[in-house]
């Protein structure tokens, strides 16, 4: 059974640094990876969506990559501001098309 | 151009009342994707649809259930409501279930039971 997990669960730092959220997953059988923010009462957002072919993509200061044989994906974020302050979700979609998701990272970045 | 619609956006009912969330999708997108998300948990899948047809389900019990109407939008139906159905309803649309297609969220039903 697919399983997700994110770490660390909370994370505090000051504006202007760079910081990296984790994802693991149990099974290397899967379609795609997937980044999501979460606003409070704004729904998600899709940030990135890497294939299982793929090892990384970016979006302006986002970037996030995939090791799928070690079951891992990171999501780097550069200059942070406090606009990046938000709940960040990964989910894999596993072999039946299902995304698995993880429980989020909350992130606060301080101005 | 409009995103996934969600309504309503709260809802507070007592156990063992019947509810109904309803979802309008992107416009050109086919498929629709309910989740259940519970104050501290991750989001749990509940119901795919595309066209018109239930493609997959989650592993929740038959008295959630839903429908896909042939403009794509969708209801979720939750009969017998316990006090553990309280939470985020989010629905999700896509592009015909492509594994490289990105889910565009809506903002999602709070619901209550009390």
């Amino acid at each position: 059974k697919q399983e997700v997990t994110q770490i660390p669960a909370a994370l505090s730092v000051p504006e202007g640094e760079n910081l990296v959220l984790n994802c693991s997953f149990t099974d290397s059988a899967i379609y795609n990876l997937q980044w999501f923010r979460q606003d409070p009462g704004k729904g998600l957002t899709s940030l990135l969506l890497i294939q299982s072919s793929q090892r990384e993509q970016t979006s302006g200061r986002l970037n996030a990559s995939l090791d799928k044989s070690s079951g891992r994906s990171t999501l780097y974020i550069a200059a942070s501001q406090p606009g990046d302050s938000a709940t960040y979700l990964c989910a894999v979609m596993d072999s039946n098309y299902q995304l698995i998701w993880g429980a989020g990272t909350k992130l606060i970045i301080k101005p | 151009e409009a995103g996934v619609t969600q309504s309503p956006t709260h809802l507070i009912k007592t156990r063992g009342q019947q509810v109904t969330l309803r979802c309008s999708p992107i416009s050109g997108h086919t498929s629709v994707y309910w989740y259940q998300q519970a104050l501290g948990l991750g989001l749990q899948f509940l119901l795919w649809y595309d066209e018109g047809e239930e493609r997959n389900r989650g592993n929740f019990p038959p008295r959630f259930s839903g429908r896909q109407f042939p403009n794509y939008s969708s209801e979720l139906n939750v009969n017998a409501l316990e006090l553990e159905d309280s939470a985020l309803y989010l629905c999700a649309s896509g592009d015909r279930g492509a594994t490289n297609e990105k889910l565009f969220f809506g903002s999602g039903t709070q619901l209550s039971v009390l």
